[in-house]
């Protein structure tokens, strides 16, 4: 069985900082990873894709890097802003169902 | 491109009583999948459909959820009779390729 697990749990930080979130999972044979973000009472917006033959995605101010060998993936906000305020979603699929994290609650205060 | 679209946004109903949720994906995106999401969890699966055949179900509480997609397009799901560990965000999302397209979801709340 597949299992997702995002540190830290919750994460606050004073606007501009540079800040990394972490997934991992237990079952190195993904398909592809993908990062989401969930404002209060809304679905998730996909951020970034990484296909299992990719090491890394970029989108603006977000880079994600997949390492399937150690099961870890990692989001890198740049210049974090307040609009970037959210949880942040790990998810993997494979030869299994979709598996997410819990998130990582995130908030950039002025 | 229009979105996933789903209703009600909202449903607060009392326990043992029905509920449908309805769901249409981004126009030719062959695969579905209903999640159900718990306060402070993540998303979990409760059905994949790829066009109207069912992919996986193993996560759905077939005694009181059922959810069909007909002609491959729209999707329902339906729970018969709610439980009070029901209320929870009710998510649909579509996929052409790999990548995940959700919905606003629907916060069904029991009482």
């Amino acid at each position: 069985k597949q299992e997702v697990t995002q540190i830290p749990a919750a994460l606050s930080v004073p606007e501009g900082e540079n800040l990394v979130l972490n997934c991992s999972f237990t079952d190195s044979a993904i398909y592809n990873l993908q990062w989401f973000r969930q404002d209060p009472g809304k679905g998730l917006t996909s951020l970034l894709l990484i296909q299992s033959s990719q090491r890394e995605q970029t989108s603006g101010r977000l880079n994600a890097s997949l390492d399937k060998s150690s099961g870890r993936s990692t989001l890198y906000i740049a210049a974090s802003q307040p609009g970037d305020s959210a949880t942040y979603l790990c998810a993997v699929e494979g030869s299994y169902i979709p598996t997410f994290g819990r998130g990582t609650s995130l908030i950039v205060h002025p | 491109e229009a979105g996933v679209a789903q209703s009600p946004r909202y449903k607060i109903i009392e326990k043992r009583q029905s509920v449908a949720f309805w769901c249409n994906p981004i126009s030719g995106h062959a695969t579905l999948y209903w999640y159900q999401q718990i306060l402070g969890q993540g998303p979990k699966l409760l059905i994949q459909f790829q066009n109207n055949g069912v992919v996986d179900d193993s996560q759905l509480p077939k005694d009181r959820f059922s959810a069909e997609r007909l002609k491959g397009v729209d999707s329902t799901l339906k729970i018969q009779p709610a439980k009070l560990e029901d209320s929870a965000v009710y998510l649909c999302a579509s996929s052409l390729a790999e990548e995940q397209y959700f919905g606003p979801g629907t916060r069904l709340t029991v009482t």
